[in-house]
């Protein structure tokens, strides 16, 4: 078990362009969530997976953003015509039931 | 609307005095509640959770105290350690609806001063 691993660690993009970010988490894990944190906040829910299916999605999760889980193993997550606020840094979590376990993170800069 | 909410964003306590952590939520509906510790560029680590049909949940230096009533938990860390310093998540969920999310209160930085 090596964790939930996210790559890459960071990315700075010009806005405009598109950037997709990968998570894979703990093997036996079926559920799969990203979250977005920003400076000061707590993490915010953006969506959730139940093996390849997508279960539930934020309403902060605009129309520019898609996320997928082919086969219910890795995830992507991907940022079309980025904006400055999207600027955060992007988490990937995976649990069996009960408790959550936490990838390293994606921080994006939009400049 | 911040449905968790940690409203110390700091603290600072002596090297093996006691550190209490405090968190507010509004939403009734949550029965799962977790805390986290989260060093810089790293993402949080779990610590320590409790249902809503506990009180209190143990952990080594690391207890949990869940008052329904008044919809507040505290995280108690006894004796406080230089590496307890970190920033600490405190979340909750609503499970008993299915809802999978967990919503986060802003943080409370935690020092530890040797």
């Amino acid at each position: 078990d090596t964790g939930v691993s996210q790559d890459p660690r960071h990315k700075i993009t010009k806005r405009g362009q598109n950037v997709t970010f990968r998570c894979d988490p703990i093997s036996e894990h079926n559920r799969l969530y990203w979250y977005r944190q920003t400076l000061g906040q707590g993490p915010e829910f953006l969506t959730y997976f139940q093996n390849e299916a997508q279960l539930e999605k934020s309403r902060l999760l605009s129309d520019r953003f898609s996320a997928e889980r082919p086969k219910g193993s890795f995830s992507t997550l991907e940022i079309q015509r980025t904006e400055q606020g999207d600027s955060a840094m992007y988490l990937c979590a995976s649990s069996d039931r009960d408790r959550y376990t936490f990838g390293s993170g994606t921080r994006l800069t939009v400049v | 609307d911040q449905q968790v909410k940690q409203n110390s964003p700091s603290l600072s306590v002596q090297e093996g005095r006691i550190s209490i952590l405090n968190c507010d939520y509004t939403n009734s509906m949550f029965d799962y509640f977790l805390w986290y510790k989260k060093y810089p560029a790293e993402g949080p680590t779990f610590l320590i959770s409790i249902s809503s049909i506990k009180d209190k949940n143990e952990d080594g230096r690391f207890t949990v105290f869940l008052n329904k009533s008044a919809k507040h938990l505290s995280l108690h860390i006894v004796p406080s350690q230089p590496g307890d310093s970190a920033v600490y998540f405190c979340a909750a969920s609503d499970q008993g609806t299915g809802a999978n999310n967990l919503f986060f209160g802003t943080g409370t930085r935690l020092t530890v001063i040797p």
